[in-house]
């Protein structure tokens, strides 16, 4: 089975911290994802990766950055938190390359991120 | 653009009832559908989907037909059971693009 799992599920920062949320899957998957889950506006894909040290912006990159630097693992990390990043954070990862990037997307369990 | 909508939720029905879950996209060109289900604590799980206009996807019990001329993927279930309680997103993926569309999903809550 694949498995993709996440650092924390419950994360509480203050702002202005930096805040690192680490996400690993054990399937060899190219393309790996970061997304952040609010009510009634679904998911929204922050930054993804179709391979070691690419990275691309998603629909909502502003205040987050990532750095993956071994294919298993991919981190998103949000430079000076602030309140309205308080969400729920889910990782992705999908096999295939670049050209045809893998729409069966596998799911971390998420990160509850407060910002207090 | 590309986008998504899904009926809102919750829905609640009791155990053993007919389910569907509306959902219409608006896409340039031929979008794959999906439908994921999230149960309570766990992250996204892929449900089912197709490919092509007129293909059925189905899992689970679950079904969801592709529509093209009414641009639809409704979610049905003939019958749903306590353990079916989740939150459901419907989804599109274009072979042009990158990333999945989703929609804002629809919690299902289902009584005994």
């Amino acid at each position: 089975d694949v498995k993709v799992t996440q650092s924390s599920r419950y994360l509480v920062k203050r702002t202005g911290e930096k805040v690192f949320l680490e996400c690993v899957q054990d399937m060899d998957h190219e393309n790996m994802f970061w997304y952040r889950q609010d009510p009634g506006l679904g998911l929204r894909l922050i930054y993804f990766s179709y391979d070691v040290k690419m990275k691309e912006k998603g629909d909502i990159p502003e205040g987050y950055s990532v750095s993956r630097e071994k294919k298993e693992r991919f981190s998103l990390i949000l430079e000076s938190a602030s309140t309205n990043q308080t969400s729920m954070y889910l990782c992705a990862s999908s096999p295939s390359g670049r050209g045809a990037m893998g729409y069966e997307q596998y799911f971390g369990p998420g990160t509850r991120l407060t910002v207090t | 653009g590309n986008s998504v909508t899904q009926m809102e939720g919750p829905v609640t029905l009791s155990e053993e009832a007919f389910l569907t879950i509306n959902c219409t996209y608006t896409a340039t060109g031929y979008p794959s559908l999906f439908w994921y289900v999230q149960y309570p604590g766990e992250g996204l799980q892929l449900l089912l989907k197709a490919t092509k206009a007129d293909d059925k996807g189905s899992n689970k019990g679950f079904e969801a037909t592709y529509r093209k001329e009414t641009t639809s993927f409704h979610l049905e279930k003939g019958s749903v059971q306590v353990s079916d309680s989740a939150v459901y997103f419907c989804a599109l993926w274009m072979d042009s693009s990158y990333k999945l569309i989703f929609g804002s999903g629809t919690r299902l809550l289902v009584r005994p």
